[in-house]
């Protein structure tokens, strides 16, 4: 049971352009939201984060949205550089109760062309 | 500060050997987990360590076992290794056990169970 889908393996934009990678979760409980980006043969690394209080987080060029209704966040790059090209993973939590016990998606790789 | 480091990088196993997955991190954490990535699957949570002499089961503990050593170090321990065990196992670390907290990777170890 995935509780945390990335629905797209893949994604390929032109340098400059907008990156949209998506997420859908299906547990109400998750109420912490995390992105983690990972280059090959190297451990994921902290990109950006959104509590369910908020529907909006921005960090320079990466925004995280979050549609609770939905159960569906997303991450924008903007503008894209060829040095985001790696995979993403969003992740999730139950918050304080569960600690960071993440519950990951699957991953979806971008790749950006100059 | 060389942050989470893993030994060894790589390892081939035998069905039936046993080894351990060392893990170990200097930013002083208290909370430390292991992770496997399978392709398709994102990462899923073997183990974790709330703190120094505590550890709990994860989603996908079977077939595993760990051991908080001190509070840099926690191990992991495959008895009797299985072909389903081939992944990518990776080690990480944050200061507290809570959902905001960012959790810290180490590179990883490939390992291939024949």
């Amino acid at each position: 049971d995935q509780q945390v889908k990335q629905n797209s393996p893949s994604l390929s934009v032109q340098e400059g352009r907008i990156s949209i990678l998506n997420c859908d979760y299906t547990n109400s409980m998750f109420d912490y939201f995390l992105w983690y980006k990972k280059y090959p043969a190297e451990g994921p690394t902290f990109l950006i984060s959104i509590s369910s209080i908020k529907d909006k987080n921005e960090d320079g060029r990466f925004t995280v949205f979050l549609n609770k209704s939905a159960k569906h966040l997303s991450l924008h790059i903007v503008p894209s550089q060829p040095g985001d090209s790696a995979v993403y993973f969003c992740a999730a939590s139950e918050g304080e109760t569960s600690g960071s016990r993440l519950t990951f998606g699957e991953g979806t790789q971008l790749t950006v062309n100059p | 500060n060389a942050g989470v480091t893993q030994t060894p990088k790589f390892q081939v196993l035998k069905t039936g050997q046993s080894m351990t997955l060392q893990c170990a991190q200097d930013m002083n954490h208290n909370s430390m987990y292991w992770y496997r990535q399978d392709p398709g699957m994102g990462l899923r949570l073997i183990y974790y360590s709330a703190s120094e002499g505590t550890t709990d089961k994860g989603e996908v503990p079977n077939g595993y076992n760990v051991s908080r050593l001190n509070k840099r170090e926690f191990s992991l321990r495959l008895e009797s290794a299985a072909p389903s065990q081939t992944s990518v196992y990776f080690c990480a670390s944050s200061e507290f056990l809570l959902a905001w907290e960012t959790q810290y990777f180490g590179p990883g170890t490939r390992l291939l169970v024949l």
